[in-house]
């Protein structure tokens, strides 16, 4: 089984609301990431969690916060987003972490988010 | 700067007839070089990858690179093109050592009957 798999596939809210973006593999894998693509763009990379540590977060706004409950999970909660943060939520994952990226990085399909 | 260049946006290519995708980088070290396909709506697979060793690298679905340390540069190849292959391609790098990995900007092929 080499699937990710991210919930909701779409999602819209408003500038005020709180949601999450939901993130599941069960490939044993040990490090987690979160990327930001937005449309006509390369993904941008957000978040590593290695061993359920944050070991890199790329300057990213404290409006989004990422939480990894446990090895094959990972959250992304969002809360005051602005309309520029409309975009394609991309979470992957690989075997091991260390912040080196020589692993395979296994995508999920994304979650392609609208902030109105 | 560290940069990762791909320089052609969109590449129109018939069915059957061979690909080069170009990819160039601007590291102080050679980095970890990588290509990915993007498929419509859908996330990332990574094709093929290189570290170090021969500079000719197999992948899957048909495609291979070559590294050339000479022109920092990481080409994507294929010598016979299908229809399925029409999709965002994206080269990407991993600094080496370093906690960086940066996509190009990407390169959209259209696979015309």
């Amino acid at each position: 089984d080499t699937e990710v798999t991210q919930t909701p596939k779409h999602l819209v809210m408003g500038m005020t609301n709180k949601k999450s973006l939901k993130c599941e593999q069960h490939m044993g894998h040990r490090a987690m990431y979160w990327y930001k693509q937005k449309a006509k763009k390369p993904p941008e990379l957000m978040f590593v969690y290695s061993y359920e540590k944050l070991s890199i977060n790329e300057s990213v706004p404290s409006r989004f916060s990422p939480e990894c409950p446990n090895s094959s999970l990972l959250n992304l909660h969002l809360h005051a987003l602005q309309p520029e943060d409309s975009a394609l939520y991309l979470c992957a994952s690989s075997l091991t972490g260390g912040g080196h990226f020589t692993d395979t990085q296994y995508f999920g399909p994304g979650t392609r988010l609208t902030v109105l | 700067a560290q940069s990762v260049t791909q320089p052609d946006i969109h590449i129109t290519v018939s069915e059957g007839a061979s690909l080069e995708l170009r990819c160039n980088y601007s590291y102080g070290a050679t980095p970890y070089l990588f290509w990915y396909v993007q498929s419509p709506g859908q996330g990332l697979q990574l094709l093929l990858k290189y570290f170090s060793g021969d500079t000719l690298v197999q992948g899957i679905k048909g495609f291979e690179a070559e590294f050339k340390r000479s022109q920092s540069s990481f080409n994507l190849r294929k010598p016979s093109v299908h229809w399925s292959d029409a999709a965002e391609y994206f080269c990407a790098v991993a600094a080496r050592p370093g906690n960086q990995f940066y996509f190009g900007t990407g390169t959209s092929l259209t696979v015309i009957p």
